[in-house]
């Protein structure tokens, strides 16, 4: 299985300011044919379901504000929100699409400072 | 607006058959393009990948719970189920149903979830 590996576990921000998830895989998750990674980011208030928000490592979902940005390949991924704000207090979560098990990371906890 | 809907009981007991049915509604679940899925979260933790299926009934599981999973699919009713044997109090969580439009893929559409406990 691909483990897939978040840090930090928690991240409090200030209004305003970025916050900076990573994700790591055990295995490289990019197709080798094009060179896309299948890595996609989810954001889960409490009490939801995870929400799809990034895709194919960068690609936003649509209707996504555009401060969330996602970058990285191969076995290293970040999740940068660019300026907080109150209704991105969440959970967010990587999850590899390259193979079955498809797989998650533990997690990470944005709060406000 | 296709919408999942996730529907059984919410108490199970150790040992038990965990059931579980999730309703495709707004659209078809015949659709070739994707793929259903159940997903679940231990409550507290992190997501589990449980298995998928397509409308044809081609199926997909995770090794960790292949042994004690099935998933099916009834298209004249626009749902697909779970079930899940010798049930422990591990398998207490939050499942949800899921949309993936390929295999493997991410999940673009999720359900509200249901929490099934394992208890006597």
């Amino acid at each position: 299985d691909i483990v897939m590996t978040q840090s930090p576990d928690a991240l409090a921000v200030s209004l305003g300011e970025r916050a900076t998830i990573n994700c790591k895989s055990s295995q490289t998750v990019s197709i080798s044919s094009d060179g896309k990674s299948c890595l996609a980011w989810y954001q889960q208030r409490p009490g939801q379901p995870p929400k799809l928000l990034i895709y194919w490592a960068s690609t936003r979902e649509s209707g996504v504000p555009d401060r969330f940005g996602g970058s990285g390949s191969g076995t290293e991924f970040t999740l940068t929100i660019s300026s907080l704000q109150a209704e991105d207090v969440a959970l967010y979560y990587c999850q590899q699409c390259y193979t079955t098990p498809l797989t998650f990371g533990g997690g990470t906890k944005v709060e406000i400072k | 607006q296709l919408q999942l809907q996730e529907s059984g009981p919410g108490l199970v007991k150790p040992s038990e058959t965990l059931s579980l049915t999730c309703t495709v509604s707004g659209g078809s679940i015949s659709s070739s393009h994707y793929y259903w899925a159940l997903i679940r979260q231990p409550p507290g933790k992190g997501l589990e990948w449980i298995g998928s299926i397509y409308y044809s009934g081609s199926t997909y599981y995770n090794p960790s719970l292949k042994s004690r999973v099935a998933i099916s699919v009834d298209t004249s009713k626009n749902q697909f189920s779970l079930k899940v044997t010798s049930v422990t109090a591990a398998d207490t969580a939050v499942y949800y149903c899921g949309r993936h439009w390929k295999m493997p893929s991410y999940f673009d559409l999720w359900g509200r979830g249901t929490l099934v406990t394992v208890s006597s």
